[in-house]
C-alpha cells in the first residue's frame, strides 16, 4: 500500500502563500472527491484541516483552501501565520482493497 | 463536548499481545463508524483500520492484517484494537479517530475528532 506523495517541506514568510501537493492515483485521489488534509503540531494529535477536496470544517479559517485535478489533490494556505507551522497529511478514502491511505507529509515553515 | 480518550499502551516484549481501548463521549457513538491509525517515532500517519457504526463492516491496512483486529461495543461506548505478535514495526503512538458522517455508511469520509494517542512501544 503506496502512501500518496507530499513534498517533504515547503516555507513560506508570514503573509505569504504556500500549496501542497499530494499526488496519488486513479484508485484513490483520482478516483473519489474524497480527500482530507489534516495539521499536526508537534506532540498533538491531527486535526482536520479540509474534507471532500475542497471543504472546510466549521472553525477552520478560510485561509485554507483545498482543490484537486487528476490524480493530484492540493493544499494553499493563504496569509501565512506562524501559527501554521506545523506537518500537514493528505489522505484518501482507497477502493482497490478497501481502506484509506495517507501521505507521507509535508512540514510547512514559516520563516 | 465529543471527547475520545486512548487507554491501553506500554512496553511489550516482541510477540506478545496487547488491547487498546478508545472510550467515546459527548456524541451517539453508535451512530459513527471509527478509525485506528498510528504514527512511528518521527514518521507520518499510517492508517490501521476502520470499523462500521454497528461492527459489521471492518477494513485493515494490508501491514496488520490477521495480526490487529478492530472491533466495538456500543454499549459501552468504547472502541478496541487487539493487536497479537506484535513486532518492533507496531511501535507507534496509536490514535483513535471518529468518521466524519453517519449515513450512509461508507469506510472514509474524513476523520473530524481524534483521541490524544496512546503509546505502544515494543522491545525486548
Amino acid at each position: 500500500q503506496s502512501a500518496l506523495t507530499q513534498p517533504a517541506s515547503v516555507s513560506g514568510s508570514p503573509g505569504q502563500s504556500i500549496t501542497i501537493s499530494c499526488t496519488g492515483t486513479s484508485s484513490d485521489v483520482g478516483g473519489y472527491n474524497f480527500v482530507s488534509w489534516y495539521q499536526q503540531h508537534p506532540g498533538k494529535a491531527p486535526k482536520l484541516m479540509i474534507y471532500d477536496v475542497s471543504h472546510r470544517p466549521s472553525g477552520v479559517s478560510d485561509r485554507f483552501s483545498g482543490s484537486k485535478s487528476g490524480n493530484t489533490a492540493s493544499l494553499t494556505i493563504s496569509g501565512l501565520q506562524a501559527e501554521d507551522e506545523a506537518d500537514y497529511f493528505c489522505a484518501s478514502k482507497r477502493g482497490f482493497s478497501p481502506g484509506v491511505v495517507f501521505g507521507g507529509g509535508t512540514k510547512l515553515t514559516v520563516l | 463536548q465529543v471527547h475520545l480518550v486512548e487507554s491501553g499502551g506500554g512496553v511489550v516484549q516482541p510477540g506478545r499481545s496487547l488491547r487498546l481501548s478508545c472510550a467515546a463521549s459527548g456524541f451517539t457513538f453508535s451512530r459513527y463508524g471509527m478509525h485506528w491509525v498510528r504514527q512511528a517515532p518521527g514518521k507520518g500517519l499510517e492508517w490501521v483500520a476502520v470499523i462500521s457504526y454497528d461492527g459489521s463492516d471492518k477494513y485493515y491496512a494490508d501491514s496488520v492484517r490477521g495480526r490487529l483486529t478492530i472491533s466495538r461495543d456500543n454499549s459501552k461506548n468504547t472502541l478496541y484494537l487487539q493487536m497479537n505478535s506484535l513486532s518492533s514495526d507496531d511501535t507507534a503512538v496509536y490514535y483513535c479517530a471518529r468518521d466524519r458522517l453517519t449515513t450512509p455508511w461508507d469506510y472514509y469520509y474524513g476523520m473530524d475528532v481524534w483521541g490524544q494517542g496512546t503509546t505502544v512501544t515494543v522491545s525486548s
